[in-house]
């Protein structure tokens, strides 16, 4: 399993885009990147998943450089209910194993 | 679609006594679900994989004797955390897998355990 690598925690203010970069250096040919999204005592939500270039859907976009050696989530326009905790995974089996979550950004919408 | 939830939402329970929280798959059958436990201000580790009608697989470091896990049902696992005891209060979380062509996991709420 490729390790991950984000800031963490970060700060922004409504109305604001929001750019969380992930780093995974160590990414396989047939990895894909996960996003998901975990507010404070309720169980993380899938954001967005990509393999390559741009995903875009209507909660967020996914940048995915040519050398897939990172990625970054972009959340147009934040309100404060985006406050949560924000992982990137990196795995060949999207959802037939178990998950393995890092540390997250901690992300924090200011009024 | 592929909604999960978990009883309780939160418990709490006098150290020593054992406590059960349910994971169900409400719409959409789960041969395997997987079960998480997330500190304060930490991320998820995984406890156990839990597979429909076979013993549980755990992670190294969780004893078995101590979380029990059933999955009897294919949408229905439940873990027993066994003599409680105030380390285990803990966030625990639970997912299931559907396969729909390629593999998708989807989170229960979670439970807060603390012991008193």
């Amino acid at each position: 399993l490729a390790k991950t690598t984000q800031p963490i925690s970060m700060d922004s203010y409504e109305g604001q885009e929001v750019n969380i970069t992930c780093s995974h250096n160590n990414i396989a040919t047939n990895d894909y990147i996960t996003w998901y999204q975990q507010f404070p005592s309720q169980g993380p939500r899938f954001i967005i998943q990509g393999y390559k270039t741009k995903v875009t859907n209507e909660v967020a976009s996914l940048f995915i450089p040519a050398d897939r050696k990172s990625s970054t989530l972009s959340l147009p326009r934040v309100s404060l209910s985006d406050t949560a905790v924000y992982y990137c995974l990196v795995d060949l089996d999207t959802g037939r194993r178990a998950l393995t979550f890092g540390s997250g950004t901690r992300l924090q919408v200011q009024p | 679609g592929a909604v999960v939830s978990q009883h309780p939402s939160r418990v709490i329970c006098k150290s020593g006594t054992s406590v059960k929280i349910e994971c169900r798959s409400l719409d959409f059958q789960a041969t395997t679900m997987f079960w998480y436990r997330q500190f304060p201000k930490q991320s998820l580790m995984l406890m156990a994989t839990s597979n429909e009608g076979s013993k549980a697989t755990y992670e190294q470091g969780v004893e078995k004797d101590k979380f029990l896990i059933n999955h009897a049902s294919l949408t229905l696992s439940t873990l027993t955390v066994t003599s409680a005891h105030p380390e285990d209060s803990s966030f625990y979380i639970c997912s299931a897998r559907v396969d729909r062509g390629a593999y998708e996991q989807y989170f229960g709420p979670g439970t807060r355990l603390t012991v008193t």
